[in-house]
């Protein structure tokens, strides 16, 4: 079975700070994703990677960078924490495959406060 | 751009009821693929399906039933004798596929409660 974890599933921040989000999957996948969930407006995309190093923006980028040094990890960066970005985020891979849209599969979550 | 439609934003049912949970989509890419992921309270989502565009066949595994109508660009996801179990929040999702990314436009979700 696929295996996404995430590093934390809760935390709570301060305005201002630099907050760094892990995540790991174990089955040597290409694809990694970012999202965050919030009530109402279901599940919205971060950023992506599609290889070690590479990084497309998503849907809601602004006040978010990525980091993909190894291709089982993919970080996601909250520059200066807003109290505007307390929210569920939700990290994702799955297989390459040009075309063929493999399944994503999804860690627990963090659940991450901004005070 | 892409859309997908979850009209009902909450269905209540009892136990052994059948729940039909609807999803529409918009796309202009000829080539794509929906699935359905399901969120128990824990969080954590769990895929359930995946339809490419040019497979219009239903699908059923157990009590779970998938209606794919490309006419009418849904693809609804029908639960037969709900359980208990079944609570959860469930998302339609379309993938692209002329895009040559593998990423997801998801619905806003329908939560669903069964009681006992």
């Amino acid at each position: 079975d696929v295996k996404v974890t995430q590093s934390s599933r809760y935390l709570v921040k301060r305005t201002g700070e630099k907050v760094f989000l892990e995540c790991v999957q174990d089955m040597d996948h290409e694809n990694m994703f970012w999202y965050r969930q919030d009530p109402g407006l279901g599940l919205r995309l971060i950023y992506f990677s599609y290889d070690v190093k590479m990084k497309e923006k998503g849907d809601i980028p602004e006040g978010y960078s990525v980091s993909r040094e190894k291709k089982e990890r993919f970080s996601l960066i909250l520059e200066s924490a807003s109290t505007n970005q307390t929210s569920m985020y939700l990290c994702a891979s799955s297989l390459t495959g040009l075309y063929s849209n493999q399944p994503q599969h999804f860690g627990d979550g963090t659940r991450l406060s901004i005070l | 751009a892409q859309k997908v439609t979850q009209a009902q934003t909450e269905i209540s049912v009892v136990e052994k009821e059948d729940v039909t949970l609807d999803c529409v989509y918009e796309t202009r890419d000829t080539t794509y693929y929906l699935f359905w992921y399901k969120q128990p309270p824990s969080g954590e989502l769990v895929f359930l399906i995946r339809r490419n565009s040019f497979d219009e066949q239903n699908e059923i595994s157990g009590r779970y039933s998938w209606n794919f109508q490309k006419s009418t660009s849904s693809f609804n996801f029908t639960i037969t004798a709900s359980q208990v179990v079944d609570s959860a929040v469930y998302f339609c999702a379309l993938s692209g596929g002329n895009s040559g990314y593998s990423t997801l436009t998801f619905g806003k979700g329908t939560m669903l409660l069964v009681s006992p």
